[in-house]
């Protein structure tokens, strides 16, 4: 079966950088794409970027850009989403989530179980 | 890129169908037939209840659907179940950013 388990939750200052890790299996990793997406305490989901595991193409949120950067390791059908220069905002739940990298289909069919990442001084 | 906008507020009680609408442009749901939709219970991670605006994926119940009019995509929920009562986002491909979510709509079975 499908599954995606994601890396537990972390505590951050102001200014640090965060790496959640995102195993995959069930499936042939390299044959789909990884979103991730966020969700901060009580509010609605915000989506943060796209990853092709098939080749490392990747397509992030504009509010995002330069911040982060998302990878794969495909010896480990591992995703990696690392966010830098923390703020208080940036505390969320952070989930990822398969997609089927087709380019005519776009959906997330399977998520992790999320991440708490909580960033205060 | 703005989220959907979709109701803060669904209610109905249980047997009675309900409608959330999503509202976007044309440069997301207007414009292409990519648009899910996902339930959220509390404390849960997303579960995919429709997607390509009607389709229903394996093991989800048939008293879910989808429809889209224009710049609008709508999940109907009929036959409404307490175990419904959750948060429903919606989700399109928009051509400037690959993907965008709703707002965020809560259902409450009265």
């Amino acid at each position: 079966q499908v599954q995606l388990v994601q890396s537990g939750a972390e505590v951050k200052k102001p200014g640090a950088s965060v790496k959640v890790s995102c195993k995959a299996s069930g499936y042939t990793f390299t044959s789909y794409g990884i979103s991730w997406v966020r969700q901060a305490p009580g509010q609605g989901l915000e989506w943060m970027g796209w990853i092709s595991a098939y080749n490392g193409n990747t397509n992030y949120a504009q509010k995002l850009q330069g911040r982060v950067t998302m990878t794969t390791d495909t010896s480990t059908s591992t995703a990696y989403m690392e966010l830098r220069s923390l703020r208080s905002d940036d505390t969320a739940v952070y989930y990822c989530a398969r997609d089927p990298d087709s380019g005519y289909d776009y959906y997330f069919d399977y998520w992790g179980q999320g991440t708490l990442v909580t960033v205060s001084s | 890129q703005s989220a959907l906008t979709q109701p803060a507020s669904v209610s109905g009680s249980p047997g009675q169908s309900i409608t959330i609408s999503c509202t976007g442009t044309s440069s997301d749901v207007g414009g292409y037939n990519y648009v899910s939709w996902y339930q959220q219970h509390p404390g849960k991670a997303p579960k995919l209840m429709i997607y390509d605006v009607s389709n229903r994926p394996s093991g989800v119940s048939n008293r879910f659907s989808g429809s889209k009019s224009g710049n609008t995509a709508s999940l109907t929920i009929s036959g409404l179940q307490a175990e419904d009562e959750a948060d429903y986002y919606c989700s399109s491909y928009t051509s400037s950013s690959l993907y965008v979510f709703g707002t965020g709509t809560k259902v409450t079975v009265l």
